[in-house]
């Protein structure tokens, strides 16, 4: 079976503060891909980065970084000095071979970053 | 036009009425999706199109009815609606090979059907 799990549903910051949203996946497969999206309250979903089960680099890219450790099967996201727009709903997704590769997402995490 | 386009934006529809949901994907990608966002649910995949065949249709009741008519176009055909089938409907295209995921940017989403049933 495959899941991901993304335990906060919501979480409030105030502006300028680091917020770590976590992740959770479970999967049988050896190879698989983990994505992180950004849905605004404009609805659109947002690539945001795309990780291979080969690959356990972390990654940063401006304030974003990504945290993939397959030893605990999860794919943290971390916001350093969270601005107001990055208010918005965060969705973790796996998608695997065992699964034709289909998106299995979680259930997202709404952050709000306070002014 | 680029990416992903849908429409309408927004839909107000009567639980007698017939009405369709459109989505043309200009990325070239060979796979399309419906999927359904319930308020505070998880995302819901609907139905699934790889090169224009249906590969997956998870439970989805009759009321919704998927067209493909080419790997550019996916249509999503509304009749007798429930009110509990209000929801943000969104389309989405990527590229897949045996492999996986070809795109390294995943699945393009569209903006979404704001879909309320009365």
């Amino acid at each position: 079976a495959q899941k991901v799990t993304q335990a906060q549903t919501e979480i409030s910051v105030v502006e300028k503060e680091d917020v770590t949203l976590d992740c959770v996946y479970e999967t049988r497969d050896t190879t698989y891909y983990l994505f992180w999206y950004k849905q605004p309250p404009s609805g659109e979903l947002v690539f945001l980065i795309r990780r291979n089960s080969f690959d356990e680099q972390n990654e940063i890219s401006g304030r974003y970084s990504w945290n993939f450790q397959k030893s605990t099967s999860s794919f943290n996201f971390t916001i350093t000095a969270s601005q107001v727009v990055d208010s918005a709903v965060y969705f973790c997704a796996l998608s695997a071979s065992s699964g034709t590769y289909k998106y299995i997402f979680g259930t997202g995490t709404r952050l709000k970053v306070l002014a | 036009e680029t990416g992903v386009t849908q429409t309408p934006r927004h839909l107000v529809m009567g639980m007698t009425n017939k009405k369709s949901l459109k989505c043309e994907q200009h990325l070239g990608h060979n796979a399309m999706y419906w999927y359904k966002q319930s308020a505070k649910k998880p995302l819901e995949l609907m139905f699934v199109y790889n090169f224009k065949e249906q590969t997956e249709n998870n439970s989805v009741p009759s009321r919704f009815s998927p067209e493909c008519p080419n790997s550019s176009h996916l249509f999503l055909h509304l009749h007798t609606l429930q009110p509990e089938d209000s929801a943000l409907y969104l389309c989405a295209s990527s590229q897949i090979t045996n492999t996986g995921p070809a795109d390294p940017l995943g699945e393009f989403f569209g903006p979404g059907t704001r879909l309320t049933v009365l």
